[in-house]
């Protein structure tokens, strides 16, 4: 069964505006961490932002903000004031601690338009 | 400060030989260490992890291998490549994000 759940494979968005990016997740293990990691055309991974299962507050970086919702095992990303550089693909991903495996979704790709 | 060295960046191999593919992390004791596969555009596909020396779990039947010689060593091997084989593989360790390496596109032919 899959863990990680991105419905978005592509989006178009405006420069400057914000963008939400889908994840959901499934696990029965209370205690988990859910990333958001960027990669660029170039391959490499760059981690956005990390969130807690046990984090009262959604995690925040910069332009980047996780929307935590526990109960509905969701965590989507949000860029604020998007730029043509934010174009890439997004991979939403989670770490069970119960056995440390890290799982990533199929991901998404992200378009900004000038 | 921590990095994490995988190489060679690109290879190219025949259909048949082998393959060995090597990840080395400085800057830190113990590391849970990973071996992911991304086909063309998609998403990143769990091959192998391992939270010590010896200690490796499979996460899908294939042609590959791996093993941890050593505690900030991860080698992915196979002893007769595919053509399915192709893709880019990263290594990653962790301690609360997963921090990646490069990748090596491999290109089997």
């Amino acid at each position: 069964a899959q863990k990680i759940t991105q419905t978005q494979p592509g989006m178009f968005v405006q420069e400057k505006e914000a963008v939400t990016l889908d994840c959901t997740y499934d696990t029965s293990d209370p205690s988990y961490g859910l990333f958001w990691y960027k990669q660029p055309s170039s391959g490499e991974m760059i981690f956005l932002i990390y969130q807690g299962s046990y984090d009262q507050q959604n995690a925040t970086e910069g332009r980047y903000s996780l929307n935590f919702q526990k109960a509905r095992k969701s965590a989507n990303l949000v860029i604020s004031a998007s730029q043509l550089g934010d174009s890439a693909m997004y991979f939403c991903a989670m770490r069970e601690l119960r056995d440390d495996k890290i799982i990533f979704g199929k991901g998404t790709r992200l378009h900004i338009l000038p | 400060s921590q990095t994490i060295h995988q190489w060679p960046a690109t290879l190219v191999q025949p259909v048949g030989s082998p393959l060995s593919l090597e990840c080395t992390v400085e800057g830190t004791s113990n590391p849970n260490l990973y071996w992911y596969r991304q086909a063309a555009g998609r998403g990143l596909q769990l091959l192998f992890y391992s939270v010590g020396i010896g200690q490796i779990s499979s996460e899908v039947p294939q042609n590959l291998s791996a093993s941890r010689p050593q505690d900030r060593q991860f080698i992915l091997s196979s002893k007769k490549l595919l053509l399915s084989d192709s893709g880019f593989y990263l290594c990653a360790w962790n301690t609360v994000e997963a921090f990646f390496g490069q990748g090596t596109r491999l290109t089997v032919v």
